[in-house]
């Protein structure tokens, strides 16, 4: 079946870049998103790639997709304290359907 | 426009119990799934209702079902509960448009405890 997988935790200090990773096994992957998630919020959807882009970007947010490698990356320029939450990657065939979520990495932003 | 609406926030149950949660989609969203939370398991998919009708279901028990009324508005029901159902219950609808586009929008949750 599909497995997404995610680092468990990345600590950075505030202002620099923070870099978070994520891979997956379903080659019919044709949606992956990025969310987050504060404490006790739900999901807030960050941004989306479609699987024939190598990259996108939307102000402070940079998604890398390697296809072939099946790895997807989130950086976050000039992170801000603002930032720390959990971050997941999901995966999905259709859009928006049945998506499959990594484990989610903590992010913590050090003043 | 108002997002996804959970209710209740919190739960508190005894094994043995039945459960109803309620989510109302965002207006004009015609699709409403449903996600379980747990630290163990992370989120898993529970199942999508479309025009009233289960469109895809995750790998759950039969005690978990849901339903969705002529306004897009959901319930999910869990019955005979355990407490290993206790979990953030998510909700996400979406326009279902079929538009590339198309995102997944989420509520806040429920949070189930079950004693």
């Amino acid at each position: 079946g599909e497995d997404v997988e995610q680092s468990l935790f990345l600590s950075v200090r505030e202002g620099d870049s923070s870099v978070i990773n994520c891979t997956y096994t379903d080659s019919s992957s044709t949606y992956l998103y990025w969310y987050k998630q504060e404490p006790g919020a739900g999901l807030q959807l960050l941004t989306y790639i479609f699987s024939n882009m190598d990259m996108k970007q939307d102000q402070r947010l940079t998604v890398l997709l390697n296809k072939k490698d099946k790895h997807l990356s989130l950086r976050i320029a000039d992170t801000q304290t603002g930032d720390s939450a959990i971050y997941f990657c999901a995966e999905s065939y259709n859009a928006g359907n049945m998506l499959t979520f990594g484990g989610g990495t903590r992010l913590m932003v050090k003043p | 426009k108002a997002g996804v609406t959970q209710t209740p926030r919190y739960l508190i149950k005894t094994r043995g119990q039945q459960v109803t949660l309620s989510c109302s989609p965002i207006s004009g969203h015609r699709s409403v799934s449903w996600y379980q939370q747990t630290p163990g398991q992370g989120l898993q998919f529970l199942f999508e209702y479309f025009s009233e009708t289960q469109r895809n279901k995750g790998n759950f028990p039969g005690r978990f079902s849901g339903r969705q009324f002529s306004n897009s508005r959901s319930e999910m029901n869990v019955s005979t509960l355990e407490l290993g159902d206790s979990a953030l219950y998510l909700c996400a609808s979406r326009n279902a448009t079929g538009t590339l586009n198309e995102k997944l929008f989420f509520g806040s949750g429920t949070q189930l405890s079950v004693l």
